[in-house]
């Protein structure tokens, strides 16, 4: 079966401080990787999609990167934070080249002050 | 454009008393739709989907839904409503947009449900 898992679970950053969330996936190759971000408790954000190493898509433009250096390998970064960065951070995985499903990660919560 | 509406901000229910909480869709083509449930501070869980086939779908904890082709509608549904039902629910449907990528899904705002004892 497939786990993601997600660190840090929790992350105070002052603000200008450089930001790194991980994700990784097992169980599984190739998966298609996503990372939303969840404001205010609510609406959901995709911020990056990937199909592959190295292939990044760009759905929100802002100060933050993802980059994917192994099949199974997730990171989301930024240089220097801003406090509307804060949020609740999700990484999510499909089977690629399917209708499927989206299973999501247990989330990082991110405080920017 | 590609788009998913949860009408109800929230949805308050007694314990053991039907629920339904409302989704309706905007796609072109047909929609594969999805539903995932969001506890606090955790991430969503997968409930169901809707690809093809059957009209109710059934998926985890005794929930179903109902696919309504006519009024674009795929709203969640239980028979009997439990406290530990309390959650956040999210609708999805896959972005059939031409030349978008794989799999990206388009959630609605969701919808708080309370079930109170």
């Amino acid at each position: 079966s497939q786990t993601i898992h997600q660190w840090p679970a929790t992350l105070v950053q002052p603000v200008g401080s450089p930001l790194s969330l991980e994700c990784t996936v097992e169980g599984t190759s190739n998966p298609n990787l996503y990372w939303y971000r969840q404001a205010a408790g609510r609406g959901l954000q995709l911020l990056f999609y990937s199909v592959g190493i190295g292939q990044i898509s760009s759905e929100v433009p802002q100060n933050l990167s993802a980059s994917r250096p192994q099949d199974r390998q997730f990171i989301l970064s930024s240089k220097k934070l801003l406090l509307s960065d804060s949020g609740f951070y999700l990484c999510a995985w499909s089977f690629a080249y399917s209708t499927d499903t989206q299973y999501f990660g247990p989330g990082t919560r991110l405080t920017v002050l | 454009a590609q788009s998913v509406a949860q009408p109800e901000d929230q949805v308050n229910v007694a314990e053991g008393n039907p629920l339904t909480v409302k989704c309706t869709y905007s796609v072109s083509g047909n929609p594969y739709l999805f539903w995932y449930v969001q506890y606090p501070n955790r991430g969503l869980q997968f409930l169901l989907k809707y690809i093809t086939g059957d009209n109710l779908v059934k998926g985890s904890y005794g929930f179903e839904a109902e696919f309504n082709k006519s009024q674009t509608s795929f709203h969640l549904k239980k028979p009997s409503a439990l406290v530990s039902d309390s959650a956040l629910y999210f609708c999805a449907v896959r972005d059939r947009t031409p030349g978008g990528a794989t799999n990206k899904l388009i959630f609605g705002t969701g919808t708080l449900l309370a079930v109170q004892p």
